[in-house]
C-alpha cells in the first residue's frame, strides 16, 4: 500500500440498507478526514479524527457514523442510507492539524443510493 | 457563516496565462491551500499561503492578501494537461479546511 487506500471504488446501495466505506492509510498519519463531494459544492467535511482513539463531527454528520480503532484505519458507516446520501467520498490524512500539512486524498468510492 | 468564492468555469488558451481567484470569509485563518483535481480523481495538492505575497512553484503561482481576503493562482505556459478544476481552501480557526467549489478550468488548443 502506498499512501490512502478506499474500498469499495463505487456502490449501488437500495435505500435503508447499512454500508460501510473503508479507509487505510500507511503514512502514520495523526490526522484523517471524511469528505463528500458533490456538483457545484465544495468537498464538505463529515467527520475527522485528529488521532487515533478521538473522533469530531464536521459540517454534515448526520447519518453517518466514524470509529478511529488505530492509527491506519478510518471507516465511514451509513447506518440506513438515503437517496440524499448519494455522492462521492473521499478519504483524506494529514501528518499533523497546524501548519502547512496538506491533506492527502483517497481515490474516492461514488455511492448511489437508490 | 463561512464562505469560499471561486469563478464556476474559466477557458483559456494552451501557451497563455491564466489567473484563478478565491475571496474567503471565515472564522480565523490559519493558510490558504490550492488544489487541482482532474475529472473522476482526488484531489492533489499545489500550494500553501500563510503570509502576504506570492509564492511561486515552477509553472503555479499563488499570491495571498489577507487584509482583503483574497487568493490568486497564477499558471503560466499552459498545458493541456492543466485542463482540471482547482479547488481553494482555508483552514480556519479550529484548522478545519473550508472549501470552495472549485473552478473548472478548460484548455484550448
Amino acid at each position: 500500500i502506498a499512501g490512502i487506500t478506499q474500498a469499495p471504488t463505487s456502490q449501488i446501495l437500495a435505500a435503508g440498507r447499512r454500508m460501510t466505506l473503508r479507509c487505510t492509510q500507511d503514512m502514520r498519519h495523526n490526522a484523517m478526514y471524511w469528505y463528500r463531494q458533490d456538483l457545484g459544492l465544495g468537498l464538505r467535511l463529515i467527520h475527522y479524527s485528529n488521532t487515533a482513539g478521538t473522533t469530531g463531527k464536521g459540517e454534515v454528520p448526520d447519518g453517518y457514523s466514524v470509529s478511529r480503532a488505530n492509527t491506519d484505519d478510518f471507516p465511514l458507516t451509513l447506518a440506513s442510507a438515503v437517496p440524499s446520501q448519494t455522492s462521492v467520498y473521499f478519504c483524506a490524512s494529514s501528518d499533523g492539524l497546524a501548519g502547512d500539512n496538506e491533506q492527502f486524498f483517497g481515490p474516492g468510492t461514488r455511492l448511489t443510493v437508490l | 457563516g463561512q464562505n469560499i468564492d471561486q469563478p464556476t468555469e474559466m477557458t483559456a488558451t494552451e501557451g497563455a496565462i491564466v489567473q484563478i481567484n478565491c475571496t474567503y470569509q471565515t472564522s480565523g485563518f490559519n493558510g490558504l491551500f490550492w488544489y487541482q483535481q482532474h475529472a473522476g480523481e482526488a484531489p492533489t495538492f499545489l500550494s500553501y499561503n500563510v503570509l502576504d505575497g506570492l509564492e511561486e512553484k515552477g509553472r503555479f503561482s499563488s499570491f495571498l492578501s489577507r487584509s482583503k481576503g483574497y487568493s490568486y493562482l497564477l499558471l503560466k505556459e499552459l498545458q493541456m494537461k492543466d485542463s482540471a478544476s482547482y479547488l481553494c481552501a482555508v483552514k480556519d480557526s479550529n484548522y478545519q479546511l473550508i472549501w470552495g467549489a472549485g473552478t473548472k478550468l478548460i484548455i484550448k488548443p
